[in-house]
């Protein structure tokens, strides 16, 4: 049984570029959250998918903009990137339901923007 | 302040050692609790869920004090291998949308020494 997976590993941009990252939930999964970490943070929430729809969202403005495809998988679009967007972006999936919603991450994305 | 505090570190113990890490949280809505660790450079890696009445599960003990809103995490007969950060989660799940979204703290980093 696959954990979650993330593509690219790592990735190098210039400044105003735009960025894809992609997702594939463990199996049995439905729900795909999206995590910013800087070095030395705690993970930041980004926002959450589930039924294809944008669920929750944290404090980053409307260049980080996401979708969740039928088969949950999920994609992590960033426009005209900024050197502060360099991170390890971190996917991670769970079932929802009441009760526990404990979440499995991948093994992240490396952004690095120059 | 913060919605999850929790002590940067680092704690250095030898090994064999007890140790506890606690953690506050602001928003008394939050739900469900959870303790991750995090090697460098790697994903969050689920330790523990957190129950109302705590749990223990082999040499770690979770508890949880809802009144004072605080998560605590005690490592007793410390490993090397327990060198790493971890971190405090809260889980919100703001009755509007229906799903959730996890906060991190900070996290603590420990090393345990030979």
């Amino acid at each position: 049984d696959a954990g979650v997976t993330q593509s690219p590993t790592h990735l190098i941009k210039t400044r105003g570029q735009q960025v894809t990252l992609r997702c594939s939930p463990k199996s049995g999964h439905d729900t795909v959250s999206w995590y910013q970490q800087a070095l030395g943070q705690g993970p930041q929430f980004i926002f959450q998918y589930y039924e294809e729809e944008e669920r929750q969202r944290g404090n980053f403005p409307d260049r980080f903009s996401g979708h969740q495809f039928p088969n949950y998988s999920s994609e992590l679009n960033v426009n005209a990137l900024l050197l502060g967007d360099s991170a390890l972006y971190l996917c991670a999936s769970s079932f929802l339901r009441e009760g526990f919603n404990e979440q499995f991450f991948g093994p992240g994305t490396r952004l690095t923007v120059l | 302040r913060k919605e999850v505090e929790q002590d940067p570190g680092p704690f250095n113990v030898p090994e064999g050692a007890t140790v506890a890490f606690n953690c506050t949280y602001s928003n008394s809505a939050s739900q469900s609790f959870f303790w991750y660790r995090q090697d460098c450079r790697k994903e969050p890696k689920l330790l523990m869920s957190v129950y109302s009445s705590g749990n223990e599960d082999g040499r770690f003990t979770a508890q949880l004090n809802r009144a004072s809103q605080y998560i605590s995490l005690l490592i007793r007969d410390s490993k090397l291998s327990d060198s790493a950060t971890h971190l405090c989660v809260v889980n919100l799940r703001p009755m509007t949308s229906g799903t959730y979204k996890y906060i991190f703290g900070t996290g603590t980093r420990l090393k345990v020494l030979a």
